[in-house]
């Protein structure tokens, strides 16, 4: 069964660089097949699609935050990076890693909450 | 800000059907029907309900269905139960390798 879990720092200070860690287990992380979600949700809001990597490594980025974030992934350690540099108190959200398949997210992870504040 | 709409509640009682809508879906998305639903309880992570439009995966109940129809897409959920109560997400394929997700929809069950 697929399990995905992030991790990182639960709290910022204004300008600094947020960086989440997506640990994959119980499924291959390279495959041709899935591709992997950043997605995120501000406290009492809705959902924001971040990006994605597929595993030729291609990385598309929602462009509203394009120009800050960087996603990456280690198949070695079946891991997949989040970085957004510059964070102010809009970027206060939950953060959750998604396997991605035909458009649709069908397994996440738990979520972590990532506050910015000074 | 969303490029897509939602209603921000809806309900029905034990037993009715509510449907959801969500506008704004993309005529530019390369002909991909990349349409899906998601159900989040409080606290917890969204599951996936519905893709590609109208496909429900593995374990989803057949009483949750979707369409879509021009630039609208629709989920109903018949038979409602109580265990239904929940927000109600919705996203689209925008093209150019870009996503969007409705801002979502409170169902209750009265």
């Amino acid at each position: 069964q697929l399990q995905l879990q992030e991790s990182g720092p639960g709290l910022l200070k204004p300008s600094e660089t947020l960086s989440l860690t997506c640990t994959v287990s119980g499924g291959a992380i390279s495959s041709s097949t899935y591709y992997w979600d950043w997605i995120r949700q501000p406290p009492g809001k809705g959902l924001e699609w971040i990006g994605n990597i597929y595993y030729s490594g291609s990385t598309y980025y929602n462009p509203s935050l394009k120009s800050r974030v960087t996603i990456s992934v280690d198949t070695s350690k079946s891991q997949v990076f989040l970085k957004l540099n510059s964070v102010t108190a809009a970027d206060t959200a939950i953060y959750y890693c998604a396997r991605g398949w035909v458009g649709a997210s069908d397994s996440w992870g738990q979520g972590t909450l990532v506050t910015v504040s000074s | 800000q969303s490029a897509l709409t939602q209603p921000p509640s809806a309900s029905g009682f034990p037993g009715q059907s509510v449907t959801i809508s969500c506008t704004g879906i993309s005529s530019d998305a390369g002909g991909y029907n990349y349409v899906s639903w998601y159900q989040q309880h409080p606290g917890k992570a969204p599951k996936l309900l519905i893709y590609e439009v109208n496909k429900r995966p593995s374990g989803v109940p057949d009483r949750f269905s979707g369409s879509k129809s021009g630039n609208t897409a629709s989920l109903t959920v018949s038979g409602l139960q109580a265990e239904d109560e929940a927000e109600y997400h919705c996203r689209a394929y925008m093209g150019s390798n870009n996503y969007d997700f409705g801002p979502g929809t409170q169902v209750t069950v009265l």
